[in-house]
């Protein structure tokens, strides 16, 4: 059974930094490109990053890009999303999900349920 | 960057009914189109992807057709447990995959 685990959300300043993690398992990680989207309060849904099955490319929102980095820990399984320079507007519910292919593609077919991040002073 | 637009943005129907809801890009994606759905506090599930396939284990209730730049999601008989928000993605070919505003189905 595919499981992802989200931690690492909470309450931070803003410009401050915070680094997301998703546990793996169930699956071969390193075959599968994987994503991060988030969900502002009552909002949408925003695609913000992906990382290929072999970490050697990353994908970025604009909204996001030059501020959050990507990686992947294929002998952990472990997923991570570095965001530094934080401000109020990435207040949101971050959901890791594991992509179809080993290219990103951004298609989620799996979800972990989510880690909330809050910035506010 | 390709936008996605949703149509309508809440929809109210009954049980039983044939819902359908439409999906716009804002230039041709083929069809690399998928469709999700989302419950109060809970993480979006992938409902159909390339425009048309089902999802393992998904109801087929659930269809999905269209190609280039006009997609539609259809519930054939809609049931409690569909009432729920809807989103489109383009996914594929170059980033950003954007989804779409979201359709908000309520009894």
């Amino acid at each position: 059974e595919v499981r992802l685990v989200e931690s690492g959300g909470g309450l931070v300043q803003p410009g401050g930094s915070l680094r997301l993690s998703c546990a793996a398992s169930g699956f071969t990680f390193s075959s599968n490109a994987m994503n991060w989207v988030r969900q502002a309060p009552g909002r949408g849904l925003e695609w913000v990053s992906a990382v290929s099955g072999s970490g050697g490319s990353t994908y970025y929102a604009d909204s996001v890009k030059g501020r959050f980095t990507i990686s992947r820990d294929d002998s952990s399984n472990t997923l991570f999303l570095q965001m530094n320079s934080l401000r109020a507007d990435d207040t949101a519910v971050y959901y890791c999900a594991k992509d179809q292919w080993v290219g990103a593609t951004g298609l989620g077919n799996y979800w972990g349920q989510g880690t909330l991040v809050t910035v506010s002073s | 960057d390709i936008q996605m637009t949703q149509s309508p943005s809440t929809l109210s129907a009954s049980v039983g009914d044939r819902v359908t809801i439409t999906c716009r890009a804002s230039q041709s994606i083929g069809s690399w189109l998928a469709w999700y759905q989302q419950k109060p506090g809970k993480a979006p599930k992938l409902l159909i992807y390339q425009a048309s396939s089902l999802e393992s284990g998904v109801s087929s209730r659930f269809s999905g057709s269209g190609s280039g730049t006009e997609f539609t999601l259809t519930i054939s008989s809609l049931q409690p447990d569909d009432f729920a928000t809807y989103y489109c993605q383009r996914y594929h070919s170059s980033s950003p995959w954007t989804f779409g505003q979201g359709t908000k189905v309520e009894i």
